[in-house]
Parts: C-alpha cells; sequence; structure tokens
C-alpha cells in the first residue's frame, strides 16, 4: 500500500522568500502525485498534480513541484512566497490500480511573517 | 458555479445520536468521496462511491454508513456517534477517472461530547 510523508509539520518563512515544502511518497511503480493547499476555514484545492512526463510541474498562484524518482519524493516549491500562501499543504499520492482513491499526507502548515 | 456542498458546516451533538451530514454537487460527478481530517493524520477516506449505488469503504469506515440514491447526493450518517468520530468531514467529488480533478467541499465540522 502506498503512503506519503511530509517530514515538516509546521514552516515559517518570512514575506519574498523562497519556500519548499517536502514530501515523499512509498509506492512499488511511478504513482500519480498532487499538491493540494488548504486555506483556513476552506476545502482543499489542487494546486499541481504528476501523471508522467516532465518531472517539473507548474501548478497555480507561482507553484512548483519536481518529481524525482530516484528519491521518492515530490518536493513543492515557490521562489517568492505571499502573506495569502499561508495555509496548510498536502501531498497525495494516487495510485492508478486503486482507482481515484488518494492517500494523503499529514500535512505542513506554513506560516508566513510581514 | 460549479460546487460541493456540505451541511451542516458546524455541529455539536451528543454521544449516540444519530446525525446525517449531506452532500451535494451541482458537477454531474460519478465519483463521491467522504474524508475525516484530524491533526497530523491528514485527510484519511471514510468511504468512496463510484456512481449510483455503488459504494466502497476506504481506510476508516468504521462507525459510518452512506448511501448513493442519486448521483448528486452522497450522505453521510453516524449512526450512534462517539466523542472519536470529533473530526473536520470533506466531500469530494470528481468525474470517473484518475486523471480528473477532485473537488472538495467546505468541510462540516463535528463535535461528539
Amino acid at each position: 500500500a502506498q503512503s506519503v510523508t511530509q517530514p515538516d509539520i509546521h514552516i515559517t518563512v518570512s514575506e519574498g522568500a523562497s519556500l519548499e515544502l517536502r514530501c515523499n511518497y512509498s509506492y512499488g511503480a511511478t504513482p500519480y502525485l498532487f499538491w493540494y493547499v488548504q486555506s483556513p476555514g476552506q476545502g482543499l484545492q489542487l494546486l499541481l498534480k504528476y501523471f508522467s512526463g516532465d518531472t517539473l510541474v507548474q501548478g497555480i498562484k507561482g507553484f512548483e513541484a519536481e518529481f524525482k524518482r530516484s528519491q521518492s519524493s515530490f518536493n513543492l516549491r515557490k521562489p517568492s512566497v505571499h502573506w495569502s500562501d499561508a495555509a496548510e499543504y498536502f501531498c497525495a499520492v494516487g495510485d492508478p490500480d486503486y482507482g481515484q482513491n488518494f492517500v494523503f499526507g499529514p500535512g505542513t502548515r506554513l506560516s508566513v511573517l510581514p | 458555479e460549479a460546487q460541493v456542498t456540505q451541511n451542516p458546516r458546524y455541529l455539536i451533538t451528543v454521544t449516540g445520536k444519530k446525525l446525517t451530514v449531506t452532500c451535494s454537487q451541482n458537477m454531474n460527478h460519478e465519483y463521491m468521496s467522504w474524508y475525516r481530517q484530524d491533526p497530523g493524520l491528514g485527510l484519511r477516506q471514510i468511504y468512496y462511491s463510484m456512481n449510483v449505488e455503488v459504494t466502497d469503504k476506504g481506510d476508516v469506515p468504521e462507525g459510518y454508513k452512506v448511501s448513493r440514491k442519486e448521483k448528486r447526493n452522497f450522505p453521510l450518517i453516524l449512526e450512534s456517534p462517539s466523542p472519536n468520530q470529533t473530526s473536520l468531514y470533506f466531500c469530494a467529488s470528481s468525474l470517473k477517472g484518475v486523471g480528473n480533478t477532485i473537488y472538495f467541499g467546505e468541510g462540516s465540522w463535528l463535535t461528539v461530547v
């Protein structure tokens, strides 16, 4: 069964600084990979996804993520963080053989200092 | 506007009193799912449905029931709620197929005392 870890429970960065959120997964083949963001009091919104092809994927709100098979990682990055990026971020893994059901990581809470 | 609507958004109830959290989507999606979100655990799937009258257990189905009598609705039923079901619940839907975007409701905060 697949699993997802997000090693950082809480990260604080200053506005304008760069950001990297880590995600590692455990899965036998190449999974489908996703990053979701949850703003306070809101549902989850898809930032980006990776199925195949170019290992660097671009998402909404200036985010990107890079799939590294050798490290079983799918880290999320943003070159310059805005205060509105403060939220909880979830990495998720989908298994093509498991249908549409995802396994979510525990989440990383991002705080942004002015 | 594409929406997944959950009700109630906030509820405090007592142990053993049956409750239903409704979920409705207006996108004609085949796939619907329920998750619970707990601190440090992320989202865990409770039940999912691939179409009308087709439901299946997720990772944490104990204490919950679902039904899918119509395509747009997927209610979550807690027959006898217990305090360990205090959580934030999300309903989600999408078109069939892994590549399709999953849309989430805004969540329902449930407290069982």
